[in-house]
């Protein structure tokens, strides 16, 4: 089945850095989003970007699908943005697999 | 955004002992996920419901794991005998325009 891996697996920043995430998949999908898993555990979809850029606010994403890979952007980082952020892609039909995500811990 | 509910939001329970999660999908929608995450790892699919059937189920969702649609509204994920390793979250999911949009959760810890 699709491989969907995140890099890098763990991340500290100082608040107020950029930083930005990564997301290879090993074969074409219909569908791809970005989520970030909060404290309580909830998954807060950021985006849905099968292809192209969208940004909303301090966040940004690009999705380039000809060459399988996604990019999530966080500018002037704040310690709220800390938690865990999912690439999850539909290779088909409709189940989504989901990457092991990037830990994002944002120190004040 | 459309809100997919679930309840509990967190439960206790005794090995052994059955378990039901319920959720509210997006309104008059068909089609239905359940998923699972073990504490620390990544989301994993556990079953599609498309118009009242099965459509897809991984190996994780045995015999001990049915889903139901008991009044054409409310969805559920029953696990018969409960056992420590099912302790985890479990989300449901409706598809959307924006995608997939996630219930906010329920926790099971085994006890």
């Amino acid at each position: 089945g699709i491989q969907v891996e995140q890099s890098p697996p763990d991340l500290i920043l100082q608040e107020g850095a950029n930083s930005t995430l990564r997301c290879n998949f090993s074969d074409s999908v219909n569908n791809l989003q970005w989520f970030h898993q909060n404290p309580w555990g909830q998954l807060i979809n950021l985006f849905y970007i099968p292809s192209g850029t969208k940004q909303n606010g301090r966040l940004s994403a690009t999705t380039v699908a000809t060459e399988r890979y996604s990019l999530l952007y966080i500018s002037s980082s704040q310690t709220t943005d800390s938690g865990v952020y999912f690439c999850a892609v539909v290779p088909g039909g409709f189940k989504t697999i989901f990457g092991a995500g990037t830990r994002l811990f944002v120190k004040a | 955004e459309p809100e997919v509910t679930q309840t509990p939001s967190h439960q206790v329970t005794q090995m052994g002992q059955e378990v039901i999660l319920r959720c509210v999908p997006i309104s008059n929608h068909l089609y239905f996920y359940w998923y699972r995450q073990i504490l620390g790892q990544k989301v994993e699919f556990l079953v599609s419901f498309y118009n009242n059937e099965i459509s897809e189920k991984s190996e994780i969702f045995d015999d001990q794991f049915s889903v139901e649609r008991p009044d054409g509204s409310n969805f559920t994920l029953k696990i018969r005998s409960t056992k420590l390793e099912d302790s985890a979250m479990y989300f449901c999911a409706n598809p959307s325009r924006g995608g997939y949009t996630f219930g906010s959760g329920t926790r099971l810890t085994v006890v």
